[in-house]
Order: C-alpha cells, then sequence, then structure tokens
C-alpha cells in the first residue's frame, strides 16, 4: 500500500500549528502510526491507530483520519519539534510514507 | 527499561549475506504480544520495513525482499537476527530494530548500525 506525505518540506513559526498529510493508496482502516525522527537519531512513535497518542509523547501532538486521510497536527510548534515526520500504516504488511521534513521560518 | 541494540558486520561485499543481531533487555520475546522488527534507512532517505518476528515464532517479511529475507530468535538470549542475502550496493542502510507489542507499530528503537555494500 503505497503512502503519500505531504509537503515534503515544511517551514513554520515557534507558536504555529502545524498540519502534516499522509494518504494511503487504499482503505487502511485506523491502522497508521506517525513516527518523529531528529537528526541523527532513530525514530520515535508518535501516534497509533491514527489518533491514539503514545505514551510520555506530549499532548501538542494529536493525530486524526481514518480511511485513506490522516493527518498529524502539533497544535503550537516548539524549537525541539524540528525533525522529519513519518507515517506508518499496518493494515497491510508495513508501508511507510517518504516523511516530511519540519524546520523553523 | 527496554533497550535495544543492533550489530552486524559494518562492510561487506557484493553477492555477501549480511548478518545482523538485535540484542535487547526490558522485555522478553516469549511474551505474549511481543514482537521485534527490522527497519532499515538508506543514509538521508526513508524508512523501509524488512520484516517482524512475534513471541509465537509467526515471521512477516516485506513482500518484495521475501526471498532474500530470514528472521529469528533467541529467547533465551534476548536476541532477534535478520539475514539478508546476496546483497548489493542497494542494501547499503542503516539497520535499526525495534519493539512491537501486539500491533506492528514500533514504540522502542535501537541506536541503528550502519551497514555498506562495496566492493
Amino acid at each position: 500500500i503505497q503512502m503519500t506525505q505531504s509537503p515534503s518540506l515544511l517551514s513554520a513559526s515557534v507558536g504555529d500549528r502545524v498540519t502534516l498529510s499522509c494518504k494511503a493508496g487504499q482503505n487502511i482502516n485506523n491502522y497508521l502510526a506517525w513516527y518523529q525522527q531528529k537528526l541523527g537519531e532513530a525514530p520515535k512513535l508518535l501516534i497509533y491507530n491514527a489518533n491514539s497518542l503514545q505514551t510520555g509523547i506530549p499532548s501538542r501532538f494529536s493525530g486524526s483520519g481514518s480511511g485513506t486521510d490522516f493527518t498529524l497536527t502539533i497544535s503550537s510548534l516548539q524549537p525541539e519539534d524540528v525533525a522529519t515526520y513519518f507515517c506508518q500504516q499496518y493494515n497491510s504488511w508495513n508501508t511507510f510514507g517518504a516523511g516530511t521534513k519540519l524546520e523553523l521560518k | 527499561q527496554v533497550t535495544l541494540k543492533e550489530s552486524g558486520p559494518g562492510i561487506l561485499q557484493p553477492s555477501q549475506t549480511l548478518s545482523l543481531t538485535c540484542t535487547f533487555s526490558g522485555f522478553s520475546l516469549s511474551t505474549y504480544g511481543m514482537g521485534v522488527g527490522w527497519i532499515r534507512q538508506p543514509s538521508g532517505k526513508g524508512l523501509e520495513w524488512l520484516a517482524n518476528i512475534w513471541w509465537d515464532d509467526d515471521k512477516y517479511y516485506n513482500p518484495s525482499l521475501k526471498n532474500r529475507l530470514t528472521i529469528s530468535k533467541d529467547t533465551s538470549n534476548n536476541q532477534a537476527f535478520l539475514k539478508i542475502t546476496n546483497v548489493d550496493t542497494a542494501d547499503t542502510a542503516t539497520y535499526y530494530c525495534a519493539r512491537s507489542i501486539v500491533l506492528p507499530t514500533l514504540d522502542y528503537w535501537g541506536q541503528g548500525v550502519m551497514v555498506t555494500v562495496s566492493s
């Protein structure tokens, strides 16, 4: 199942509300996760089952969507949120999106 | 505290077999619902899932690589393994292992090990 993330690069200011998109090539129900990967580090699980916040992740992160269209929202961007964000579908095998690189404006 | 650490050969030649080891602590692969996955990432590129192994020895492979992959585990020594046969330069990447619980999401990751395929 192909996963398409947009935009590939996003510039935003501290305090902005940021929305990242992930679209699946077919219905994946709610079997979608979001990961954050900072430069030189392993990915970190943020959201699973489309909208469940992983333990220890700040509440400014939230996920929504179902079927084929999903969104990761950061309610108030912080400097430490600069990273690349990947979505993963696990409805059929596992596929990752190509990522959205989030930088500060 | 859950930790995972990958180890591998660093560099190998085309056509050789890549053998990777994931040594973990803080959980057991004999516990219901536990799993370990392997994922790789070429430098500057995205993530590619390779394989998963579960507590009941169920195994799942990326269909595009299935013929070249073998995943296994040693429950007694808290290790999981991945072999990739007939490597070529396209297999050059950082290889990660990560834990799964019931769902194939990956909640704890190792630091990754770089593998270079070069003649």
